[in-house]
């Protein structure tokens, strides 16, 4: 089993949608919980980082930590044709330096 | 925010030469940066830490021999991959931190390596 799950998809959704977006992990230590965004050919970019449980919201982004069910989520509202990217999760433990563990990353299409 | 500035974007190189793989911060300091590796539609599979100013730490099953790392300034690492083969083919992608503790991490635009 993979420390953290992520349903790579691909999720298709028409342009207007609300989008959710979802991770699993196993391990109880992580307590920093990121959201990147990767175009093809192109890097990760950060889009979301939070600490612990809760929610934070930034534009039409929100994520949410849930670390009792030990599930995180990425919201994305009125999603447009150029959201359509690989979203992955990433999380880290405060014991664990400034190692990132990555789930396998969801593919975002939003169609038009 | 933090800009991270990998270089060059894409290579191609024969069978048994070696290629290098920079990534700089550029607005900011970084005593550690990472390397990570990526094969189509998978995700990022760390190779190894860069520290500056002493030797990097590798993860388990990665040739510190074959790739090289060496981070000599604040601001530069380099990733070095030698005697390359056509099994090293992959999307590498460097990152760094912003300050120390845990931060988020920013990452370069990566680098097609294709060997033929």
């Amino acid at each position: 089993q993979k420390e953290v799950e992520q349903d790579p998809g691909p999720l298709s959704v028409p342009e207007g949608a609300i989008v959710s977006l979802n991770c699993t992990y196993s391990n109880s230590a992580f307590q920093y919980f990121m959201w990147y965004r990767q175009y093809s050919r192109k890097g990760p970019e950060l889009l979301m980082y939070t600490y612990s449980s809760g929610n934070k919201e930034d534009g039409r982004f929100t994520a949410q930590v849930d670390k009792s069910s030990k599930y995180i989520s990425l919201f994305i509202r009125d999603s447009q044709p150029s959201d359509s990217a690989t979203y992955l999760c990433a999380m880290s433990a405060q014991n664990a330096g400034n190692m990132l563990t990555f789930g396998g990353g969801t593919r975002l299409m939003v169609k038009p | 925010g933090a800009v991270v500035s990998q270089h060059p974007s894409r290579v191609i190189c024969k069978s048994g030469t070696s290629v290098k793989i920079e990534c700089r911060s550029l607005d900011f300091q970084a005593t550690t940066m990472f390397w990570y590796r990526q094969f189509p539609k998978q995700s990022l599979m760390l190779m190894a830490t860069s520290n500056e100013g002493s030797k990097a730490t590798y993860e388990q099953g990665v040739e510190k021999d074959k790739f090289l790392i060496n981070h000599a300034s604040l601001t530069l690492s380099t990733l070095t991959v030698t005697s390359a083969h056509p099994e090293d083919s992959s999307f590498y992608i460097c990152s760094a931190r912003e300050g120390t503790g845990v931060s988020p991490l920013h990452f370069g635009n990566g680098t097609r390596l294709t060997v033929t």
